[in-house]
């Protein structure tokens, strides 16, 4: 099956600093990669859907300068939280769509990133 | 509004059959989802329907009614390693994936 990847699996910063999230689909391209975030005990809420070569597109809600996203190539979207605060600790987790043949096939899940801010 | 709705828990003993429900009320439809998620770890794809009816898979099994938008997903001969939270999600008109918030599955010797 499709693999995607997530660097780091976890960090810690201090508040005020910023982290940079890499998403990688490994085995496909992946012109449409989602970021999204997850706290304690909470579902999955959708930030950003990335396409390559374009802007995101934010959810409502979601501080489109906080979290830069840049989907640079088919294989590569990364997620920069900017001036991190502890509020912003949570479980970061990409996803990459596979569209192959013009085909729809599910979403693949990268493994994660928890971002811890102090 | 979009609306996704499962159970927030569920208790069921090794060995044993437990049915999780998912109901929905989306903008369009294109297909329902079911992922397993662990503690601390991404959710795993476990299932898609798209089609009236029943897919199974293993000891694992997905049903779809889409005029009484309602989905279960049926797990059998569970496992001490089934204990995680199951997400079902629905992607909408726009092929974007609505999720519920999940169903803690709690298995029990």
């Amino acid at each position: 099956g499709a693999v995607v990847s997530q660097h780091p699996s976890w960090v810690i910063c201090k508040s005020g600093t910023s982290v940079k999230i890499e998403c990688r689909s490994l085995d496909f391209q992946a012109t449409t990669m989602f970021w999204y975030r997850q706290f304690p005990k909470q579902s999955l809420m959708l930030m950003a859907t990335s396409n390559e070569g374009s802007k995101a597109t934010y959810e409502q809600g979601v501080e489109k300068d906080k979290f830069l996203i840049n989907h640079a190539s088919l294989t590569l979207s990364t997620l920069t939280v900017t001036s991190a605060h502890p509020e912003d600790s949570s479980f970061y987790i990409c996803s990459a769509r596979d569209l192959e043949g013009g085909q729809l096939d599910t979403q693949y899940f990268g493994p994660g990133t928890r971002l811890t801010v102090l | 509004g979009q609306n996704i709705d499962q159970p927030t828990e569920m208790t069921a003993t090794e060995g044993a059959i437990v049915q999780i429900n998912c109901t929905y009320q989306t903008s369009g439809f294109n297909g329902l989802f079911w992922y397993q998620q662990h503690a601390g770890e991404a959710p795993t794809f476990l299932s898609y329907n798209v089609l009236d009816g029943l897919e199974e898979k293993g000891r694992f099994s997905s049903f779809l009614s889409r005029s009484k938008g309602y989905s279960y997903l049926l797990l059998k001969e569970l496992q001490m390693k089934d204990s995680a939270s199951y997400l079902c999600a629905v992607m909408d008109s726009n092929y974007q994936l609505i999720w519920g918030a999940g169903t803690k599955l709690i298995i029990k010797p």
